[in-house]
């Protein structure tokens, strides 16, 4: 398996939902990283866990909320999210941090 | 100044042409990617490249770290090539981190 998948691929959600985007991968890979992108816009660095422990937080929003349940599984859970967070939002992972990525397709959000 | 540039921006051609976009970067770096991505769609990751040159098909990478610069060349563009190239460097003293330029957005024509 040497893909990263996430789930599921479009949401929409109203402002007061709780909902959570899931990424997969069972490569062995140890750092995981979420991704916003925004129309016409390079990925912007949200969150990376490495060795399943919270490495970087790029000062995101309490409204977003990593979780790294074990080191094959992050998922990332949204409560009172804006319009303005619609976004494309990518998983990816690497062997170890910095090293070889693979990206997932990405969840596609709107906040309505 | 960005720290990774590319260029063109957007580039337009005629299916058959051969193709390269040119990435530029100021900073340390230990590894180099491209990246490709279709409209809507997910990233897929080319190359990564630390020297010289890799090959992948009709896909060429080329890097000099002397002078900071990378191209990627496509041979014989065909319309399913047409996409949003990425650059991204891993920047040498924050190993979990990767700078990505804004893309080259590629529209190969039949």
């Amino acid at each position: 398996d040497t893909e990263v998948t996430q789930t599921p691929k479009h949401l929409v959600m109203g402002m007061t939902n709780k909902k959570s985007l899931k990424c997969e991968q069972h490569m062995g890979h140890r750092a995981m990283y979420w991704y916003k992108q925004k129309a016409k816009k390079p990925p912007e660095l949200m969150f990376v866990y490495s060795y399943e422990k919270l490495s970087i937080n790029e000062s995101v929003p309490s409204r977003f909320s990593p979780e790294c349940p074990n080191s094959s599984l992050l998922n990332l859970h949204l409560h009172a999210l804006q319009p303005e967070d619609s976004a494309l939002y990518l998983c990816a992972s690497s062997q170890v941090p910095g090293y070889g990525y693979t990206f997932g397709s990405g969840t596609r959000l709107t906040v309505v | 100044k960005n720290e990774v540039e590319q260029s063109p921006q957007n580039l337009t051609a005629q299916e058959g042409e051969f193709i390269t976009i040119n990435c530029s970067y100021s900073v340390g770096i230990s590894a180099l990617h491209w990246l490709q991505q279709h409209p809507g769609g997910g990233i897929v990751s080319l190359f990564m490249l630390s020297s010289g040159k890799k090959k992948h098909g009709r896909l060429i990478a080329t890097i000099n770290i002397q002078e900071k610069h990378s191209s990627l060349h496509i041979t014989a563009s065909h319309p399913r090539d047409s996409a949003v190239y990425i650059c991204a460097v891993r920047a040498g003293l924050r190993d979990d981190k990767i700078i990505f330029g804004k893309g080259t957005r590629l529209h190969i024509l039949p």
